[in-house]
């Protein structure tokens, strides 16, 4: 079966800290990887996704990035946080080209400081 | 661009109560619609996927039906429980795009 990680599981840092959160995903292969956003009292807002090693789509300009350095891996980066990153960063996977369910990752809450 | 609704924001219901929670979606292109439940400080929990070619799908106590042509779909939970507690998102799978927009959702607490 199928499952997905993320570490850290909570996260507070000082602002103009770098920041790296993983995701790694077991039990499949060529996954879509998605990175989410979830503020306080708001939905879900999607940051990065990717469909391939390599290939990153952003879609909200931000002082974040993302990297897919493995197939299975999933990297949400940052060289100097701002108080604005504080949130509920979750991690999702689906298969295929369309039509698949989405699973997610239990979730990294960030607090800058 | 596609726009999902969530009504509505908030419930709350004694135990043992039906309830429908809807779902809208503004572009009726899309590949699947998906229902998930995300308890506090949590991920989300898929529940319930249909295809775009789907009507219908239940698992247990929850039914959750799609009108495509229409933008709507609609949450069934059948005899709430306290357990039930949570909130409610849906999600669009954006057809020729690989991306999931999703809802606000609806808080749903149910009374002992």
């Amino acid at each position: 079966s199928q499952t997905i990680h993320q570490w850290p599981a909570t996260l507070v840092q000082p602002v103009g800290s770098p920041l790296s959160l993983e995701c790694t995903v077991e039990g499949t292969s060529n996954p879509n990887l998605y990175w989410y956003r979830q503020a306080a009292g708001r939905g879900l807002q999607l940051l990065f996704y990717s469909v391939g090693i390599g290939q990153i789509s952003s879609e909200v300009p931000q002082n974040l990035s993302a990297s897919r350095p493995q197939d299975r891996q999933f990297i949400l980066s940052s060289k100097k946080l701002l108080l604005s990153d504080s949130g509920f960063y979750l991690c999702a996977w689906s298969s295929g080209t369309g039509g698949n369910e989405q699973f997610f990752g239990p979730g990294t809450r960030l607090t800058v400081l | 661009k596609q726009e999902v609704t969530q009504i509505p924001a908030a419930l709350s219901v004694p135990e043992g109560e039906n309830l429908v929670l809807n779902c809208s979606f503004t572009d009726s292109a899309i590949y699947n619609l998906q229902w998930f439940r995300q308890d506090p400080g949590k991920g989300l929990t898929s529940l319930l996927l249909i295809q775009s070619s789907q009507r219908e799908q239940t698992s247990g106590r929850l039914n959750a039906s799609l009108d495509k042509s229409s933008g709507r779909s609609t949450l069934y939970i059948a005899a709430s429980q306290p357990g039930d507690s949570a909130t409610y998102l849906c999600a669009v799978d954006d057809a020729g795009t690989y991306k999931y927009i999703f809802g606000t959702g609806t808080r749903l607490k149910v009374l002992a």
